[in-house]
Formats: structure tokens, sequence, C-alpha cells
């Protein structure tokens, strides 16, 4: 809920060009997630970071660059490489892993 | 692979009737595992939740049951209000404390006819 944002809500690409979708916790949670939503598919997982420096790829990885230069901030790239981009991204963040998981409000991408 | 899969798909029933939402999991090593509610255009948010040394809890007209030993956990609602359609998923922690993470069903969409 509060303490985790995301920017911008909204988001257009044009084909060919990088993207990058900011998450941002004022929580002091160490674990942080990226899941893509696209419709009856539920979330899908694309990163997750447990700690500073340290990030692993989930099931949807390919296409997607992230970085965890600091704790609260757990930015998501989209590339050129990635074949579908258009979808709804939500970040989330937990105290450590296997505990609750808060959500940002989401950011819708559309590849125009 | 390690997943979570949750039927049924969609759910739709009358005001005041129950709604039960069913989930399996693969990594026996699972030890937590919530609901998460999101309504149209927001962002998820959890209902409820479940460690694997609790076979049940429950919150006012919520609760979730838990067998380790079939791997499956089951959301269930009783008198339920048009305020409860929404999409709800269920999860599971894949992997240790330190390492793990959250593995997401693909969601039900509850639809609670007035």
């Amino acid at each position: 809920d509060g303490g985790i944002t995301q920017s911008p809500k909204y988001l257009f690409r044009k084909e060919g060009q990088n993207v990058t979708l900011s998450c941002e916790q004022n929580l002091n949670h160490d674990a942080m997630y990226w899941y893509r939503q696209d419709p009856g598919q539920g979330l899908r997982l694309i990163y997750y970071s447990q700690i500073v420096n340290d990030f692993q790829k989930g099931d949807i990885a390919e296409g997607y660059s992230v970085s965890r230069e600091k704790k609260e901030s757990f930015p998501l790239t989209v590339t050129s490489a990635q074949k579908n981009p258009t979808a709804f991204y939500l970040c989330a963040s937990s105290i450590l892993a296997g505990t609750e998981a808060f959500f940002g409000q989401g950011t819708r991408l559309t590849v125009v | 692979g390690e997943n979570v899969e949750q039927h049924p798909s969609t759910l739709s029933v009358q005001e005041g009737d129950s709604a039960v939402i069913k989930c399996t999991y693969s990594d026996s090593a699972s030890n937590y595992f919530p609901w998460y509610k999101q309504e149209l255009g927001k962002r998820p948010q959890l209902i409820i939740d479940i460690r694997s040394n609790v076979g049940e809890k429950k919150d006012q007209r919520i609760a979730v049951t838990l067998n380790k030993t079939a791997k499956h956990f089951s959301l269930h609602i009783t008198e339920t209000q048009p305020e409860d359609s929404a999409v709800y998923f269920c999860a599971a922690s894949i992997g240790s404390s330190n390492t793990g993470k959250l593995i997401f069903g693909q969601g039900t969409t509850l639809q609670v006819k007035p």
C-alpha cells in the first residue's frame, strides 16, 4: 500500500526504444519484485532482488533488465528485445522473501 | 518447474452465497501462502495469509485452509457481497527465506450478483 511508488502511471513507447519504469519504496524492505500482468495470465515474475546489488531472474526475464544500487530503488528497463511489451507492470516489496508483499499502483506500458 | 495453479478462472455467485477458490503449488518447501484481492484498475492488496505451520486461518467472512500433504490451499468467502467482486490471486513462497520469491496463480475473477 502506501510507501511504494511507481512512476509513471501510463507510459507510451515507440517500437525499438528502451524505456525505464521507476519503483521506489520507503518501507525499508529488503526484497523487491517486478511482475507483469496480462489478462487471464495472473502476475508473472520478471525479476526479484533480496538485497542491494543482487537480483535474480524470474520466469519471464528475457527482454528486461534491472538494477538494485540502492535499497529503496529497483528500476525496470524494458528493452527493444522484449517482443510484446504492452502490459501492466507491478512492482512490490517485502521485509524479507516469503513475507507480505506490498504493491505499487502499477505502470501501464503501451507500445505505439 | 515451480508453479502455482489456481481454479476456477471465473466464478459467479449470488449475493449471500459462499465462494471457494483453490490453489495447488509445486514446491514442498513453500511455507507462506498469501491471498490478494485486486479491484479493477487498482493494485493487489493482501486480504489473508497463512503459514505452513497452521492448517486454517479465519478473518471475519474470509478463511484460508492449507493441506501441506496434498500441497493445496483454498480461500473461502462466506456471505458474499457485491463489493467482494474482484480478481483474487493466490501465491506461494518458493525457495528459502533468504533467497525466495513469491509466485502467483493465474487469478480468479469473482462476480457477486445482487
